[in-house]
């Protein structure tokens, strides 16, 4: 079946400017989860999500990052006000079953690569 | 401090060679163990899951030494569609939905 697809694939804005990334998971997944994996670096964790509930976001880095996921489906990152150290990719992950068994793994997306000027 | 460390490599091997990276974690209370692969502008893919008495798939091995905090990934006879960086994640016991990645390990496989 389809994976994990995300959109833009790239995206470049002016500093100041606010974008917003789109996350498809794979159907039927009920957790999703976001990254921001800068260049050089491993993916860190940003969110997650169970259905439409956001039960961590102890990973966003300031208050101008803001994820939802109204309809527990798509999920939409967005930061506003972006500065040059937004520059990175954002990757998705979604993730099933419900129960969550710790040994169960993410599926991640293509992610956005996105380049603030 | 970082809860995964991994040395970032490049390891450079040429084919059919054995490798083997480690990853160093530094809380106890990590419970799960992965290895991804990361190809370049892609992707993490899920490689293989570690468990406590070790466990291998086809030419690749993963172990665990809870004692020490680290993990390691073996691939025997090395491929050249091996070359990759490889990402060691971990969560802790009280948060399984956090994974910790580690900077990754850069391998080159050359003909």
């Amino acid at each position: 079946g389809a994976g994990v697809s995300q959109s833009p694939r790239y995206k470049v804005a002016k500093r100041g400017q606010d974008v917003a990334l789109r996350c498809d998971p794979i159907s039927g997944h009920v957790s999703l989860f976001w990254y921001q994996q800068a260049l050089g670096q491993g993916p860190e964790f940003l969110t997650y999500f169970q259905n439409e509930a956001q039960l961590d976001k102890s990973g966003l880095p300031s208050d101008r990052f803001f994820a939802e996921r109204p309809e527990g489906s798509v999920s939409t990152l967005k930061i506003q006000r972006t500065q040059q150290e937004d520059s990175a990719v954002y990757l998705c992950a979604s993730r099933h079953p419900v129960t969550g068994v710790s040994t169960d793994t993410q599926y991640f997306g293509p992610g956005t690569r996105l380049t603030v000027l | 401090r970082k809860e995964v460390e991994q040395d970032p490599g490049p390891f450079n091997v040429p084919e059919g060679a054995t490798v083997a990276f480690n990853c160093t974690y530094s809380n106890s209370a990590s419970q799960s163990f992965f290895w991804y692969r990361q190809d370049c502008r892609k992707e993490p893919k899920l490689l293989m899951s570690v468990y406590s008495s070790g466990n291998e798939d086809g030419r690749f091995t993963a172990q665990l030494n809870r004692a020490s905090q680290y993990i390691s990934l073996l691939i025997r006879d090395s491929k050249l569609s091996d070359s990759a960086t490889y990402l060691c994640v971990v969560t802790l016991v009280y948060n399984f939905n956090k994974f910790y990645f580690g900077s990754g390990t850069k391998l080159n496989v050359k003909p």
